[in-house]
């Protein structure tokens, strides 16, 4: 059955460094990943989309890369802010939007 | 004024009794859809429509019922209310799908359900 993982459940890191968000999965071949932002209590918002045939997709401090070969996303947020704290959810589809499943989102947390 | 809403934000009810929640947008969008969040566990599809004459069943449509009454309205509904189907309860609209479209969703602001 289709898969997805992502790298952890809660990550910390200090303001200032990079976060680097992992996202697998099994059983898939999407045409296009995309990665969500969620706040406590309120809806995910989108963030970024990268197609299988890109390599790798920037806006702003946000980056994200899409390794079809290895079966994974990594979504990185440089010189990350106290601000960048949430829950960052992964979602890989096919062209027809016929994948509706989300991972199940890595916690973010930027000390200051 | 938001482009997706829910009502109501905040409900609390006891078991067995019917509930409905509702969803409406202003995007335009043809596809809505029905998500449970619980702790853990992530986002779970529960129903999904791709236009007014058309509904699915998701990963987990058992004791939820939805009704598409126009293509702006997606309302879901508990016939009998369980304390397992407490949890936070997002609708979302996407665009058309196909060949050079994505399915990015937009999500309203949740509901969150708690049933006694």
């Amino acid at each position: 059955s289709q898969k997805i993982e992502q790298n952890s459940e809660a990550l910390n890191i200090q303001e200032g460094k990079t976060a680097t968000l992992t996202c697998n999965y099994t059983n898939y071949s999407p045409a296009y990943l995309q990665w969500y932002r969620q706040d406590p209590g309120r809806g995910p918002v989108f963030l970024l989309l990268i197609r299988e045939n890109e390599k790798e997709k920037r806006k702003e401090r946000l980056k994200v890369t899409f390794d079809t070969t290895l079966k994974q996303s990594l979504f990185h947020i440089t010189a990350s802010q106290p601000a960048d704290s949430a829950t960052y959810l992964c979602a890989p589809s096919d062209n027809y939007g016929q994948n509706f499943v989300f991972g199940p989102g890595t916690r973010l947390s930027v000390l200051p | 004024d938001a482009d997706v809403t829910q009502t109501p934000r905040n409900r609390i009810t006891k078991t067995g009794k019917r509930i409905m929640l509702e969803c409406s947008q202003t995007k335009g969008h043809d596809r809505m859809y029905w998500y449970r969040q619980d702790p853990g566990l992530g986002l779970r599809l529960i129903y999904y429509s791709f236009d007014v004459k058309d509904i699915n069943k998701g990963e987990i449509s058992d004791g939820y019922s939805v009704s598409r009454q126009a293509q702006a309205k997606f309302s879901l509904s508990l016939e009998s209310a369980i304390p397992n189907q407490t949890a936070l309860y997002f609708c979302a609209t996407s665009d058309r799908a196909g060949p050079g479209w994505t399915d990015t969703q937009y999500f309203g602001p949740g509901t969150r359900l708690t049933v006694l």
